[in-house]
């Protein structure tokens, strides 16, 4: 059974700091996508990881893929109020469609 | 275009009643997929189509969930008889293929009393 851990579960920062959020995973896959979710909300889509070493950046956050670590990481620099949000991770099975999700990391930057 | 539609947005119904839950998908995406989200388990997949077909719906709880997609640009989730453990926020998603991210509705926020 593929497993997806997001850490830490609950991040709270300061605006203008840095931070990563990890996702590793269980099972040999080549996609990696991440989710944003706002309270009450659906959830978007930020970025989508096809092959080992891609990365990925928009404003301030970046991903990135190692699949030979099963590892994903999303940096925040300099960290604005409007990042607050839960952002999840989920990799491909292998069969394909079926994403299995993280748990989600819950963010909140602080003035 | 309109992006995933989802209706209603909200249900309250009482244990015993068939709720039924509909999703429209963004046109062309041949792929659509039902999850469930609850703050015990999280994020979980139901069932999904390809091309109206149902592929994996190992996720389905037990039989008192069914799914459909009688056409390209509709599906419906049905529970029957609900029960109050299925209350959650239930949301469809579609997408175009394998390797592509999914693009998900509003969701429809189930109580069960």
């Amino acid at each position: 059974e593929l497993k997806v851990e997001q850490n830490p579960l609950f991040l709270s920062m300061q605006e203008g700091k840095n931070y990563t959020i990890y996702c590793n995973y269980s099972t040999t896959s080549d996609r990696l996508y991440w989710y944003r979710q706002d309270p009450g909300k659906s959830l978007e889509s930020l970025f989508v990881l096809l092959s080992n070493g891609a990365v990925k950046q928009e404003g301030r956050l970046m991903a990135s893929l190692d699949t030979k670590a099963r590892l994903s990481t999303l940096h925040i620099t300099a960290a604005v109020h409007d990042l607050s949000a839960t952002y999840f991770c989920a990799v491909d099975g292998v069969s394909g469609s079926r994403l299995t999700f993280g748990e989600g990391t819950q963010l909140t930057v602080n003035p | 275009d309109a992006g995933v539609i989802q209706s209603p947005r909200h249900e309250v119904t009482e244990m015993g009643q068939e709720v039924t839950l509909r999703c429209k998908p963004i046109s062309g995406h041949d792929y659509l997929f039902w999850y469930r989200q609850t703050m015990m388990r999280g994020l979980e997949l139901l069932i999904y189509f390809n091309n109206n077909v149902p592929i994996d719906d190992s996720g389905m709880p037990e039989d008192r969930f069914s799914a459909k997609m009688p056409n390209a640009s509709f599906s419906t989730l049905k529970i029957q008889p609900s029960e109050p453990r299925d209350s959650a926020v239930y949301f469809c998603a579609s997408g175009i293929m394998v390797g592509y991210e999914q693009y998900f509705g509003p969701g429809t926020r189930l109580t069960v009393t």
